[in-house]
């Protein structure tokens, strides 16, 4: 699976769309991007996931550039309880094997 | 919550001692994983069933650790002989297969070896 860069840490304020930002350059054509998020001492969360075109749901919105070396996630109205840990993974479709994560951003929710 | 549950929560040992953790997925996933996670870092993977076979084992972090899945529902993660080292939050996660499976995780089990 491709390697993924993404800042350690983010701040924003409460009610403001929060904008992640991931670099995964040397994607493959069959890789997804995939994000979880991990609330302080819970087990990591499913948020979206996308290969090429942008994707909405009831969490958030993924873009996906075009050239597929980059995406942001963005939460539309961030709320406190959106702090937490937000990893970034890229992943072959259909693959079996575990998720590889990185350290992820720590994103702070400032009311 | 998930639907995979994860027993005990919380587990204090000491150094030597044996430990057993077991994972319940979501009943119609038929794959389940098992991952590490100590302080400042992300989930490591250690392995993975389908049904009960036992498709990856070599991220298993050493013969003292072993997993089972015998019917292909639950499964067992053990640590023998502990060390303070292996302190840290263990993870189970399932998941059914598709073109673009999601891995659904419990809430973990965190392990502290004194």
């Amino acid at each position: 699976d491709a390697k993924t860069t993404q800042p350690p840490s983010m701040d924003c304020a409460e009610g403001r769309a929060a904008n992640l930002p991931c670099n995964h350059s040397t994607i493959s054509g069959n890789e997804y991007v995939y994000w979880y998020r991990q609330i302080h001492s819970q087990g990591p969360q499913y948020i979206i996931h996308g290969l090429k075109n942008n994707e909405t749901n009831e969490m958030a919105s993924l873009i996906i550039t075009e050239d597929r070396k980059s995406s942001t996630l963005i939460l539309p109205h961030a709320t406190l309880r959106d702090t937490a840990v937000y990893y970034c993974i890229v992943r072959v479709e259909g693959g079996a094997d575990g998720l590889t994560f990185g350290k992820g951003t720590h994103l702070i929710i400032q009311p | 919550d998930t639907g995979v549950s994860q027993d005990p929560r919380h587990k204090i040992t000491k150094r030597g001692q044996n430990v057993t953790f077991r994972c319940d997925p979501i009943s119609e996933h038929n794959r389940l994983y098992w991952y590490r996670q100590t302080l400042g870092q992300g989930p490591e993977f250690l392995t993975y069933f389908q049904n009960e076979a036992q498709l990856e084992k070599s991220r298993l972090l050493s013969d003292r650790f072993s997993a089972e899945r015998p019917k292909g529902s639950f499964s067992t993660l053990e640590i023998q002989r502990t060390e303070q080292g292996d302190s840290a939050m263990y993870l189970c996660a399932s998941s059914f297969p598709s073109g673009q499976e999601t891995q659904y995780f419990g809430p973990g089990t965190r392990l502290l070896v004194l």
